[in-house]
């Protein structure tokens, strides 16, 4: 296991509220990753850090922001949720070589 | 066009059977290349490293053609745990550390 936990495991929210997910990692690794998941497009990036305080966006970003004030924690905000946000959102952190990554187990999140 | 794909599939196979997937890649300055496997509402997790010279883990087997821009997966003698969604991840050169995936080929061993 790479240590990486994700939390909450699942979530239902209304649109228009503000939602946070957290990815905590145990290894010490530079690079962390958010993104999401739907049917038909895959995973897509939507923000990565380097470090902390080291952030920059992915292919999907809006509507979403990111923050890292400790190398353990990576913190997804969606500022006001609306309906197209649901998704499955993985976190993932880079490998020691600097090659693979590794995934945490997701969160599912609703927004009716 | 997309600068990772994968055929979708369902790829439908029985028990025994050895199935190949290709994943085809646009950008010819990608270095490091991967094969994920994903079990239905879980995370994805590394099946293989995919190195120049092809590399084989017990019944997988994975090759890279530079020349085609495309790596292979081949499973031989499928069990029914083989039944999942393969993805295919591509890292390029040039100091970004972001990968790419392929949306996924669904594999389903039958009995």
């Amino acid at each position: 296991d790479a240590g990486i936990t994700q939390s909450p495991r699942h979530k239902v929210t209304e649109t228009g509220t503000p939602v946070t997910l957290r990815c905590h990692q145990t290894e010490n690794h530079r690079y962390m990753y958010w993104y999401r998941q739907d049917p038909g497009h895959g995973l897509r990036l939507i923000h990565y850090s380097y470090g902390v305080k080291d952030t920059d966006k992915g292919e999907v970003s809006d509507g979403y922001s990111v923050s890292r004030s400790k190398t353990e924690d990576f913190l997804l905000t969606l500022e006001s949720a609306t309906s197209s946000q649901t998704s499955v959102y993985f976190c993932a952190i880079e490998g020691t070589g600097g090659r693979e990554q590794f995934f945490g187990p997701g969160t599912r999140l609703t927004v009716l | 066009r997309k600068e990772v794909e994968q055929d979708p599939g369902p790829f439908n196979v029985p028990e025994g059977a050895t199935v190949a997937f290709n994943c085809t890649y646009s950008n010819s300055a990608s270095q490091s290349f991967f094969w994920y496997r994903q079990d239905c509402r879980k995370e994805p997790k590394l099946l293989m490293s995919v190195y120049s010279s092809g590399n084989e883990d017990g019944r997988f087997t994975a090759q890279l053609n530079r020349a085609s821009q495309y790596i292979s997966l081949l499973i031989r003698d499928s069990k029914l745990s083989d039944s999942a969604t393969y993805l295919c991840v591509v890292k390029s050169s040039g100091g970004s550390y972001i990968p790419t995936f392929g949306r996924g080929t669904s594999l389903i061993v039958h009995p």
